[in-house]
């Protein structure tokens, strides 16, 4: 079974779209997180969130938003779609906020922003 | 600043062959160090996390060690073989601010 899962893997749009992506994971895990992977094949942590708190990368562009309808779902809603945006998200997720703990990621969604 | 520097860059070497990977961090506070490895097209799966307390660390033919003075790390595969193809990534965990810092990985190619 799939851990953390997410769709979609690929997404190509124009600029001035919204999209979203969304995030499940079957752990049981309190914390999910996102991260965005650039061309330089950084991680850059984006947001983590429980059911208590929302932390957020203050370099994050407010046209990002995490939106999580419950404690297995984290989905990242992207309004007005730039060309910089163009990178690999990740999803992860982990038992607990605190890094100490490990982060199991999924797939990754390749968006692509024209 | 909190970084995490990795070296080399790439690295191609025959199956069987062993091979170390370095990272050189100056992250502060110091919470822990984590190697990841990422197969293309997929997310990273932990391989290693050591606490500043320990200095070596073992997941099969992946031997990772720290040293916290220095502030270095290496990964060391035994025995490469060709799944071992990946990027390989250090991680480090800040304390103050629940950070972690994202090292560019070591590109790893293994050739039959």
């Amino acid at each position: 079974d799939t851990a953390v899962s997410q769709t979609p893997k690929y997404l190509v749009t124009q600029m001035g779209n919204d999209k979203s992506i969304k995030c499940e994971q079957n752990l049981g895990h309190d914390t999910m997180y996102w991260y965005k992977q650039d061309s330089k094949k950084f991680l850059k942590i984006m947001f983590s969130y429980n059911n208590k708190e929302l932390i957020i990368n203050e370099t994050v562009p407010n046209r990002f938003s995490p939106k999580s309808p419950d404690k297995a779902h984290l989905n990242l809603h992207i309004n007005s779609l730039e060309l910089g945006d163009s990178a690999v998200y990740f999803c992860a997720s982990s038992d607990d906020g605190d890094f100490a703990y490990e982060q199991y990621f999924g797939p990754g969604t390749r968006l692509t922003v024209t | 600043k909190n970084q995490v520097e990795q070296s080399p860059q790439s690295l191609i070497i025959l199956e069987g062959k062993n091979c170390t990977l370095q990272c050189n961090y100056t992250v502060s506070p110091f919470s822990n160090l984590r190697w990841y490895k990422q197969d293309t097209g997929r997310g990273p799966v932990s391989l290693t996390i050591m606490t500043f307390s320990e200095n070596t660390k073992s997941n099969g033919r992946y031997t990772a060690t720290l040293d916290a003075d220095t502030k270095q790390s290496s990964l060391h595969i035994t025995a490469s073989q060709l799944s071992d193809s990946a990027s390989y990534i250090c991680v480090v965990s800040a304390y103050s601010n629940y950070q972690l810092i994202w090292g560019a990985g070591t590109k790893l190619i293994i050739k039959p």
